[in-house]
């Protein structure tokens, strides 16, 4: 299995600031990487596909870079909608796996 | 627009098979989608469970493999799981999601990610 790592596993943040977290892939994927924002109670939310491709809708606040097994989420001027927890996902190998996510929280 | 709604039991006791379906309503069913189980503990976070085509063609977790069997049910645009044996462990949020395809500007690959998900199903397994 490719084991997909997430750091920090949470940070603190103020609005309007700019946050970056990261995801490792155990081996190469490519760009074969997608970030989801999920809420509490909800289900996961597309933000970014192929590590850096835009999901229809998503703010342009967000953006992905990387491939290979490095890749980072930014998120530019933190709004209110954005404290959420961030999950990265490879579609590399058949068998997809998932960080174990990374929590945004109000400093 | 594309919504998924899930529905099925909510509390099973160990050994017992867990059954849940998800209709699609909105958008096509067929075409180059997969439609896709994932589970998500406190414990062990998301997990892909699986997936399955208009076709009933699957895909599915080695680990779960053996417990699980996805079926499609093309003229109610719905696609079921089901999962036998089940124990306390599996005790999760259980999400329907589809997976699409897509194909970059000047580039020759195809990507996959989930794009629509269902709103998710409690179910918790204890004797």
């Amino acid at each position: 299995d490719i084991q997909m790592t997430q750091s920090p596993s949470s940070l603190s943040a103020s609005l309007g600031d700019r946050v970056t977290m990261t995801c490792r892939a155990s081996q190469s994927i490519g760009s074969y990487l997608n970030w989801y924002q999920q809420k509490p109670g909800k289900a996961p939310k597309l933000l970014i596909y192929a590590a850096s491709s835009f999901q229809s809708g998503v703010p342009s606040r967000f953006s992905g870079s990387g491939s290979g097994t490095d890749f980072t989420l930014t998120i530019n001027s933190l709004q209110p909608e954005d404290f959420a927890t961030y999950y990265c996902q490879q579609s590399y190998s058949s068998l997809w796996t998932f960080g174990q996510g990374t929590k945004v929280e109000m400093k | 627009q594309v919504q998924l709604q899930q529905w099925g039991a909510g509390l099973l006791r160990p050994s017992e098979t867990l059954s849940l379906t998800c209709a699609v309503s909105g958008g096509s069913f067929s075409s180059s989608y997969y439609w896709t189980w994932i589970r998500q503990t406190p414990g062990k976070g998301l997990e892909w469970i699986g997936d399955i085509n208009h076709s009933g063609g699957t895909n599915y977790n080695p680990s779960l493999k053996s417990r699980v069997t996805m079926s499609v049910d093309t003229s109610n645009r719905q696609f079921s799981l089901r999962l036998s044996s089940v124990t306390a462990a599996e005790t999760a949020v259980y999400y329907c999601a589809r997976r699409t395809m897509s194909q970059l500007p000047f580039n020759y690959n195809y990507y996959y990610y989930m794009d629509v998900w269902g709103e998710g199903t409690t179910v918790i397994v204890s004797s």
